[in-house]
């Protein structure tokens, strides 16, 4: 099945600058890299969310990248803001396959 | 839609004692998923549900462990007996029919199970 290894465990940022976190995955047949962001003591949600028929996706301040041939995806947030300050899962599934594999999580602190 | 809804918010109890978590998915959502939160392994699927029919239960982690979904608005994870390493946060997620965008989850706010 489906592997995903995402990095870094934590994350510190300056309030203003930009954060990037990375996750690899197993399976060549993933074709579907969604990302969860989790406040404390909240339920996950999606934040955006990327095929493999293109390699990067934009909304905001959040951007995410995909490298199919090296099997890895990421999450840039530029402009770090207080309210960033969160948990971030990365995913990945083909559509085939009906569920998602999550990474383990990062913890995102923006220092003010 | 008020979104998926869970209950309890909190449950604490003793070793040994029977655990019975509650889901109500969205309306109109076909796949239901029960997950896993905790530090060590992060989001683990435990068993998920298509149309109230049990697809893959692979991720539960043992007998003690089970999962039902009676009809389209209602699911129970079950922990019979529990032990302290149960203690994490359970979700559930719901998400849309195939072609509808079944990939996007929507969760509920979890419960928070602490068996000591």
């Amino acid at each position: 099945g489906e592997n995903v290894e995402q990095h870094p465990s934590t994350l510190s940022v300056q309030e203003g600058d930009s954060a990037v976190i990375k996750c690899t995955y197993s399976d060549s047949a993933s074709n579907y890299f969604p990302w969860y962001k989790q406040e404390l003591g909240k339920r996950p949600q999606l934040i955006i969310d990327i095929r493999s028929n293109v390699g990067e996706k934009k909304d905001q301040r959040i951007a995410v990248t995909l490298n199919k041939t090296a099997k890895h995806f990421s999450l840039h947030i530029t402009e770090t803001q207080p309210e960033d300050s969160a948990v971030y899962f990365c995913a990945a599934t083909n559509f085939g396959n009906e569920k998602l594999t999550f990474g383990t999580g990062t913890r995102l602190t923006i220092i003010p | 839609d008020a979104g998926v809804i869970q209950s309890p918010r909190h449950e604490v109890t003793e070793m040994g004692q029977e655990v019975t978590l509650r889901c109500k998915p969205i309306s109109g959502h076909d796949y239901l998923f029960w997950y896993r939160q905790t530090m060590m392994r992060g989001l683990e699927l435990l068993i998920y549900f298509n149309n109230n029919v049990p697809i893959d239960d692979s991720g539960m982690p043992e007998d003690r462990f089970s999962a039902k979904m009676p009809n389209a608005s209602f699911s129970t994870l079950k922990i019979q007996p529990s032990e302290p390493r149960d203690s994490a946060v359970y979700f559930c997620a719901s998400s849309p029919p195939p072609g509808t965008g079944w990939e996007k989850l929507f969760f509920g706010s979890g419960t928070q199970l602490s068996v000591l």
